[in-house]
């Protein structure tokens, strides 16, 4: 089975220019999340997806960022414009069904997204 | 509201002894509870979860948590810790189907 996959994996780029991140989930998972993970910390929750419909978006800087999961598959998260603090690893990961809930189901990351912002 | 608190940034064993990583939590409803690990350079794994079943739960490598609602607690446990036991191991809790909040993460260090 093949897993998470995202592109690029890793990108540099100068404050206030834009950057867009893909992430194929594996096939038939209905959820997708989208983390940031700065260094030294967890990631954090930016938006999940279930299907192609938005179920919690609540962290995500919607000034500057967006994301989008067209026909329910891939998705693409992007920054426009980048800020500094912005510098920090993009996670993507799918799951069968809703992590919390009776059936708990387990996330699939993929190998993320290092984003430089200089 | 919903919260997860990793109780230790770092902890360090020697290889063969007993790991203990701690993790406490506050949810309005019930949760999901899970432990992932991250080596360097690597993808976040599943270890183990707990969805309202058995509150010991076994994971992969050995590794088991307890569920102790009195105590909001899903501490980590190994009993004897390996080298390539060394990464960093995330606490995360999931309610509703909708929140999910990781933990800051413990570094786990395992002297030879």
């Amino acid at each position: 089975e093949a897993g998470v996959a995202q592109s690029p994996r890793y990108k540099i780029i100068e404050k206030r220019q834009s950057v867009a991140f893909w992430c194929n989930p594996i096939s038939g998972h209905a959820t997708l999340y989208w983390y940031q993970q700065i260094l030294g910390q967890g990631p954090k929750l930016l938006i999940q997806f279930q299907n192609n419909g938005v179920v919690d978006d609540s962290q995500l800087p919607k000034d500057r960022f967006s994301a989008e999961r067209l026909k329910g598959v891939d998705s693409t998260l992007k920054i426009q414009p980048a800020k500094l603090e912005d510098s920090a690893v993009y996670l993507c990961a799918s799951s069968p069904g809703l992590a919390g809930g009776r059936n708990g189901y387990e996330q699939y990351f993929g190998p993320g997204t290092r984003l430089t912002v200089t | 509201a919903q919260s997860v608190t990793q109780l230790d940034s770092h902890v360090s064993v020697s290889e063969g002894t007993p790991v203990l990583l701690r993790c406490n939590y506050s949810s309005s409803y019930s949760p999901s509870l899970f432990w992932y690990v991250q080596h360097p350079n690597k993808g976040l794994q599943l270890l183990l979860k707990y969805t309202s079943a058995a509150t010991l739960v076994k994971g992969i490598n050995g590794f088991e948590a307890e569920f102790k609602k009195s105590e909001t607690s899903f501490h980590l446990t190994k009993p004897s810790a390996h080298m390539s036991d060394a990464a960093e191991y995330f606490c995360v809790v999931s309610t509703g189907g909708f929140k999910t909040i990781f933990g800051a993460g413990t570094r786990l260090f395992v002297k030879a």
